[in-house]
């Protein structure tokens, strides 16, 4: 199984703030990564697939780059509305991983 | 406008049995490849299981290999997940979701998803 590893867990950003999460892969995954956005209490939101790709609707200020092993997403100024839990997920192969969440939260 | 929701949740003995259905609107169920996810309380994203578009294949989480049975009913356009032998750790919020597979740019993603049923195995 590809295990995918996010960093950090959660953090602490203020409005305004440049924002970087990290995702690992533990095999090459080429760019099978998407990134997710989920909310208290709401389903999953896709933002990112194929590892820089933006989902139609989602604002410009989220990216994403890598392949292989090494992703990143990045919120270049964050938004009230971007407090929220990102998951990484490799869709390389079954079983379909995701990483282990970062929550970002209100400094 | 696509949607997809989920029902069939609820309060299970351990080594019980449920059946949650995906009920899917605004496109053709048969035509793409439709995931079950869970979510334990206060945890992670898991996948469980998969079947493809076009085909019964079928894959499942080892976590759920041999209990858990996904189906389509393209008639009703709607998905199920037949879960025997129900645990404690089956406890979570279950979400169907929608796979988009695009094979020239190498993009496999969950575009979808319901809103989420909650299966709560206890005594």
């Amino acid at each position: 199984d590809i295990q995918m590893t996010q960093s950090p867990s959660s953090l602490s950003a203020s409005v305004g703030d440049r924002v970087t999460i990290t995702c690992r892969a533990s095999q090459s995954i080429t760019t099978y990564l998407n990134w997710y956005q989920q909310k208290p209490g709401e389903a999953p939101k896709l933002l990112i697939y194929t590892a820089s790709t933006l989902q139609s609707g989602v604002p410009s200020r989220f990216s994403g780059s890598g392949s292989g092993t090494d992703f990143t997403l990045t919120i270049s100024t964050l938004q009230p509305e971007d407090f929220a839990t990102y998951y990484c997920q490799q869709s390389y192969s079954t079983p379909l991983t995701f990483g282990g969440g970062t929550k970002v939260e209100i400094k | 406008e696509v949607q997809l929701v989920e029902s069939g949740g609820g309060l299970v003995q351990p080594g019980g049995s449920l059946r949650l259905s995906c009920a899917a609107s605004g496109f053709t169920l048969s035509t793409y490849s439709m995931n079950w996810v869970r979510q334990a309380p206060g945890k992670g994203l898991e996948w469980v299981s998969y079947i493809r578009s076009g085909s019964n294949t079928v894959y499942y989480a080892d976590s759920v290999k041999g209990r858990f049975t996904i189906s389509r009913d393209n008639a009703k356009n709607s998905l199920s997940l037949q879960m025997n032998s129900l645990r404690a750790e089956d406890t979570a919020v279950y979400y169907c979701a929608r796979a988009n597979f695009i094979a020239a740019s190498a993009s496999y993603y969950f575009d979808y998803w319901g809103q989420g049923t909650l299966v709560t195995v206890s005594t």
